[in-house]
C-alpha cells in the first residue's frame, strides 16, 4: 500500500464548477497534511496546510481532514482555467520530510 | 532575493557517466531535500540534511550521494548514470523541517540519461 494515495485523472470540471481532489494516507501516526500545486514545468507551490480534523477556508480553496478515516480533500470553488495544474497532496509522517502522492491533475474548461 | 538555485537546468549524460547537480540557498535554511519527480508521478524523496555536516537517506537514495559542508550548499552527486535515472530533479529547504513551514523549491533540474 502507497503510504499517500490520490487519483491521478485528469480531473475535468467547467468553469465556475468545484474542483473536489481527494488523498488517502496510511501511516496513522501522520500530523501535518499540505497541498501543494504543480503547474506543468514548475516546481511545487505550498497552497494549503492543514493539521487539525474539520475544514480550513482560504479564499476559494478548504482543506478538510478527518484523521479517523485518514483522509484529506481539497476544494477549490469557482474554478478557473488558471487553476488547471497537478495538485499533490503532501503527509508529514515524521521523519523530517514529507512523503508526497503522485498528483491529481486538474483541468477546467472554459 | 534569489531563494533555491539549482544549476543546470537541463543536462543529457550518457549511460555510465557522472556528473553533481547543486543547489544552494540564501536564507540560511537548515534543511534541505532533494526529491525526485519521474513523468506524471509525485516527488519521491532521495537524500535530506537537518544541518550542516548531516545527511539521511530517503526513499530513493541508491545511484545517488550527497554532501553538506554549509548552510548554503546541498550538491547531489550521480555516479555512473542509468537510464532509470532520467526525471527532474527538485531541491527544496525549509527553516526548521516541513512541519508548520513550506517548503521553497528550486526551479528544478531536467536530466536525460541516454
Amino acid at each position: 500500500q502507497k503510504e499517500v494515495e490520490q487519483n491521478s485523472g485528469p480531473l475535468s470540471v467547467p468553469e465556475g464548477a468545484i474542483a473536489s481532489l481527494n488523498c488517502t494516507y496510511s501511516d496513522r501516526v501522520s500530523q501535518s497534511f499540505f497541498w501543494y500545486r504543480q503547474y506543468s514545468g514548475k516546481s511545487p507551490e505550498l497552497i494549503m496546510s492543514i493539521y487539525s480534523n474539520g475544514d480550513k477556508e482560504d479564499g476559494r480553496f478548504t482543506a478538510q481532514l478527518n484523521k479517523a478515516s485518514q483522509y484529506v480533500s481539497l476544494l477549490i470553488r469557482d474554478s478557473q482555467p488558471s487553476d488547471s495544474a497537478t495538485y499533490l497532496c503532501a503527509v508529514d509522517t515524521g521523519r523530517r520530510a514529507l512523503t508526497f502522492g503522485s498528483g491529481t491533475r486538474l483541468q477546467v474548461q472554459p | 532575493n534569489a531563494g533555491v538555485t539549482q544549476t543546470p537546468k537541463f543536462r543529457i549524460l550518457k549511460i555510465g557517466q557522472s556528473m553533481t547537480l547543486q543547489c544552494t540557498q540564501d536564507m540560511n535554511h537548515n534543511y534541505m531535500y532533494w526529491y525526485r519527480q519521474d513523468p506524471g508521478m509525485g516527488l519521491k524523496l532521495i537524500y535530506y540534511s537537518v544541518g550542516a555536516g548531516i545527511t539521511d537517506k530517503g526513499e530513493v537514495p541508491n545511484g545517488y550521494n550527497v554532501s553538506r559542508s554549509t548552510t548554503e550548499d546541498f550538491p547531489l552527486r550521480l555516479e555512473l548514470a542509468a537510464p532509470s535515472q532520467t526525471s527532474v530533479y527538485f531541491c527544496a529547504s525549509t527553516p526548521r523541517g516541513p512541519v508548520g513551514e513550506k517548503l521553497f523549491f528550486g526551479s528544478g533540474t531536467q536530466l536525460s540519461v541516454l
